[in-house]
């Protein structure tokens, strides 16, 4: 089975331009999450998708972040413009469903804002 | 104070000891918990779930004590390759889920 794909993996921008990160999940996996890391820190979530609809988003800056998951599978979480604050690590992780299901993890993509 | 909280470390035991993790959590209404390892630059990855009667995985055990809004995971017989950072995970009764911080393990030879 093959599991989260997440691109780019690197991605190196100057600060206030605009980046997008893709995600797909395992397949038949309705909740999607994307997280954002910093170094010595634990994933914080930045919005969970139950198929399409955002049901969780009180974490995303919304004046600069945004994402979406149309059709339920695919998600795109951009942000413009960056800021050198930004620079961290966007995970993506998907489960079967919400709250006491596991979730799996993508390889993330490392940005960095110069 | 955090919704789940977890010891730092790091942690740094010899070869074959046995070493324990514990992770509080703040809310009661937490139903779900697990724990994930992770390495250096790698994503996090499930390391077991942590149901209310304990479980065992080879020499993983994980417990949940609700009394006292703890989890703890304890490795046996360490290995060189269990040195990673643990992280615990909660839910906060609403289907969403907090990481901890992540408590690093080194083992030496």
């Amino acid at each position: 089975e093959a599991g989260v794909v997440q691109s780019p993996r690197y991605k190196i921008i100057e600060k206030k331009q605009p980046v997008a990160f893709w995600c797909n999940p395992i397949s038949g996996h309705n909740t999607l999450y994307w997280y954002l890391q910093n170094l010595g820190q634990g994933p914080e979530l930045l919005i969970r998708y139950e198929n399409e609809e955002a049901v969780d988003d009180s974490q995303l800056p919304k004046d600069r972040f945004s994402a979406e998951r149309l059709k339920g599978v695919d998600s795109t979480l951009k942000i413009q413009p960056a800021e050198l604050g930004d620079s961290a690590v966007y995970l993506c992780a998907s489960s079967k469903g919400q709250g006491l299901y596991e979730q799996y993890f993508g390889p993330g993509t490392r940005l960095t804002v110069t | 104070r955090k919704e789940v909280e977890q010891d730092p470390g790091p942690f740094n035991v010899p070869e074959g000891a046995t070493v324990a993790f514990n992770c509080t959590y703040s809310n009661s209404a937490s139903q779900s918990f697990f724990w994930y390892r992770q390495d250096c630059r790698k994503e996090p990855k499930l390391l077991m779930s942590v149901y209310s009667s304990g479980n065992e995985d080879g020499r993983f055990t994980a417990q949940l004590n609700r009394a006292s809004q703890y989890i703890s995971l304890l490795i046996r017989d360490s290995k060189l390759s269990d040195s990673a950072t643990y992280l615990c995970v909660g839910d906060t009764g609403g289907f969403k889920t907090i990481f901890g911080a992540g408590t690093r393990l080194f083992v030496k030879a």
